[in-house]
């Protein structure tokens, strides 16, 4: 039973398309990320979201938007896809308290390539 | 600006050897450390974590330390196996879901 699923797990598509990729966890926790691992296999977080914030790395473009159906779902929606937005992207999980977090289990990536 | 820094970047070993992996922090303010391992293909896994008041932690061959003092963490891989290639990932969290700070890896690779 899988904790973190996320489709597709490979996304092929042209330049200037907007696409989607879904992420689930059933793990009950209530923060969940997404994470872009490039060519280099540097792994740098993008978004963390909870019920009660979004937190967003300014790198990150605006054409990239997390949306949160309900606790057990972050996915990932992309305008106007670009050759560089092509990288491996995590989904994640964890649970957050009060000055502490615990482990982030990932979902298997997605991998999207920009032609 | 927090920091967490690897070391090395990749690393090439024969199967049975030993090895260690470097990770140097800067956050502030520090309650734990991860290691993460990261095979080809799939997501990171946790492999341990240690705390602030923790100095070793063994996990089967994979031995962790911390000294919280020069803010240092190493994980030693005992009698490596093919298995063991993969990726291996230092990471800080904060004291907010959003605010971990990633080290960039250290490729580890496992010849027969």
């Amino acid at each position: 039973d899988t904790a973190v699923s996320q489709t597709p797990k490979y996304l092929v598509t042209q330049m200037g398309n907007d696409k989607s990729i879904k992420c689930e966890q059933n793990l009950g926790h209530d923060t969940m990320y997404w994470y872009k691992q490039d060519s280099k296999k540097f792994l740098k977080i993008m978004f963390s979201y909870n019920n009660k914030e979004l937190i967003i790395n300014e790198t990150v473009p605006n054409r990239f938007s997390p949306k949160s159906p309900d606790k057990a779902h972050l996915n990932l929606h992309i305008n106007s896809l670009e050759l560089g937005d092509s990288a491996v992207y995590f989904c994640a999980s964890s649970q957050e308290g009060a000055g502490w977090v615990t482990e982030a289990f990932f979902g298997q990536g997605t991998r999207l390539t920009v032609v | 600006k927090n920091q967490v820094e690897q070391s090395p970047q990749s690393l090439i070993i024969l199967e049975g050897k030993n090895c260690t992996l470097q990770c140097n922090y800067t956050v502030s303010p520090f309650s734990n450390l991860r290691w993460y391992k990261q095979d080809t293909g799939r997501g990171p896994v946790s492999l341990t974590i240690m705390t602030f008041s923790e100095n070793t932690k063994s996990n089967g061959r994979y031995t962790a330390t911390l000294d919280a003092d020069t803010k240092q963490s190493s994980l030693h891989i005992t009698a490596s196996q093919l298995s063991d290639s993969a990726s291996y990932i230092c990471v800080v969290p904060g004291t907010n879901a959003g605010k971990s700070t990633f080290g960039d890896g250290t490729t580890l690779t496992v010849k027969p």
